[in-house]
């Protein structure tokens, strides 16, 4: 099983659904971060969290809410996703500290 | 806050040549540069990192070189094989008391067999 395991991999959905993209992993890292990847733009901190009660934004937060449910679960919304928002999304987890991120596999958003 | 420059966006090279990916960053206080390679469907995953404290790591094909001084430092890849084919992110971070990565925008690399 991965260290990381994002769902889903892909999702296709229309203006204005709300959507929720979900991270749990098994490596025991306290904190757990959302990019965002887009063709040419490279990977951009959506939000970051360093432990269960901590939660900071981002370069790119507008748009996005976060919500740590457990150390090892950290999910990603979309209250009203717009087309601009269609990107292929990444959630990470790192030990404090220590710099090194273990990416999951990503989760292809499509927003018609 | 720190930007980081990435040069070439892409990159092909023949099968057993060498390649050389380059970045700048522009905050004085980084002190920690990774270099992360993403397969085709994949997440990225760090191949090899440096802190400012050295100016140059390798690990097998692979090395990376630091230049405090212009802000810069680069990914080589010698001998260079298919499954190096891939897009590769630079980033830099710990300027500021910050432990937030900052991405380049990643050079694809491909071989040519």
């Amino acid at each position: 099983d991965a260290d990381v395991t994002q769902t889903p991999r892909n999702r296709i959905t229309k203006t204005g659904k709300r959507i929720m993209l979900e991270c749990s992993q098994t490596k025991g890292h306290d904190r757990m971060y959302w990019y965002r990847q887009d063709p040419g733009l490279g990977l951009r901190l959506i939000y970051y969290s360093f432990d269960v009660k901590d939660i900071n934004k981002g370069e790119i937060s507008d748009g996005y809410s976060v919500s740590r449910q457990a150390q090892a679960k950290f999910s990603l919304s979309l209250e009203s996703a717009i087309p601009n928002q269609t990107a292929l999304y990444f959630c990470a987890t790192s030990v404090g500290g220590a710099n090194v991120l273990t990416f999951g596999a990503g989760s292809r958003l499509t927003v018609l | 806050g720190e930007n980081v420059e990435q040069h070439p966006s892409t990159l092909s090279v023949q099968e057993g040549d060498s390649a050389v990916i380059k970045c700048t960053y522009s905050d004085s206080a980084s002190n920690y540069f990774p270099w992360y390679k993403q397969e085709l469907g994949k997440g990225p995953q760090l191949i090899i990192d440096i802190r400012s404290n050295v100016g140059e790591k390798k690990d097998q094909r692979i090395a990376v070189t630091l230049n405090k001084t212009a802000k810069h430092f680069s990914l080589h890849i010698t001998e260079t094989q298919p499954e190096d084919s891939a897009v590769y992110f630079c980033a830099a971070s710990g300027g500021a008391g910050s432990y937030q990565l900052t991405f380049g925008k990643g050079t694809k690399l491909s071989v040519i067999p």
